[in-house]
């Protein structure tokens, strides 16, 4: 079956950078059409979409963020990775990772989501 | 970007309930629209995908209609475990985006 975890700092501090990895299983960032997402969701609001990147290493960022922005993945060890530079404390939220079965799909498996607190 | 509004942002409705809820898109996004339930402190559950396709495991008291603009979600019976917070996310085109959300809670 298909499972995704992320994992990552539970608390950073202002200006730096968030490195989180979704490590996954029950398939392969090789399979075509298949990608994997991330989402976030600041306490108590909507869920935003952040960025994607599929089997083929198209990679897809949200406007607002994507020059802080950087997705990658390693298929030989089934993970993938955003960091996101310049924390600042509004981008406290739970962060998520999913696995989308191709464009125009829907997430069908999503992590657990990591809670992320930006503080000094 | 395409925005989506989701109304009513706040639903109260009984166990038995027929309830809809309604997502509108800036612009046309053909059926790339899914749905999915979220209730506190979990991932959210995808429920509908292409606007209307009803995703493995999922009761078929959900239901989803719509192309274009506008979109609509059903909940034919409504359930105790049903109150949760719903979103739609639109997949047509990029950036990828969500609706508001809304909450269903227990009248």
């Amino acid at each position: 079956q298909i499972t995704l975890k992320e994992s990552g700092p539970t608390l950073v501090k202002p200006t730096q950078t968030l490195t989180l990895t979704c490590t996954f299983s029950g398939f392969s960032l090789s399979t075509s059409n298949v990608a994997v997402d991330w989402i976030r969701q600041p306490p108590g609001k909507a869920l935003e979409w952040l960025a994607l990147i599929y089997w083929d290493d198209d990679e897809r960022y949200s406007p607002s963020l994507k020059s802080r922005l950087t997705i990658t993945k390693d298929t030989s060890k089934n993970q993938v990775v955003l960091t996101m530079t310049n924390m600042d404390p509004v981008d406290t939220a739970t962060y998520y990772c999913a696995h989308k079965g191709g464009r125009g799909f829907g997430d069908d498996y999503w992590g657990q989501g990591t809670l992320v607190t930006v503080s000094s | 970007d395409i925005q989506l509004t989701q109304s009513p942002s706040f639903l109260s409705a009984s166990v038995g309930d027929r309830v809809t809820i309604t997502c509108r898109a800036s612009q046309g996004i053909s059926s790339y629209l899914a749905w999915y339930q979220q209730k506190p402190g979990k991932a959210p559950k995808l429920l509908i995908y292409s606007a209307s396709t009803l995703q493995s495991g999922v009761p078929s008291r959900f239901s989803g209609s719509g192309s274009g603009t506008e979109f609509t979600l059903t909940i034919s019976s409504l359930q105790p475990e049903d109150f949760a917070t719903y979103y739609c996310q639109q997949l047509d085109s990029y950036p990828i985006t969500f609706g508001g959300g809304t909450r269903v809670e227990i009248k």
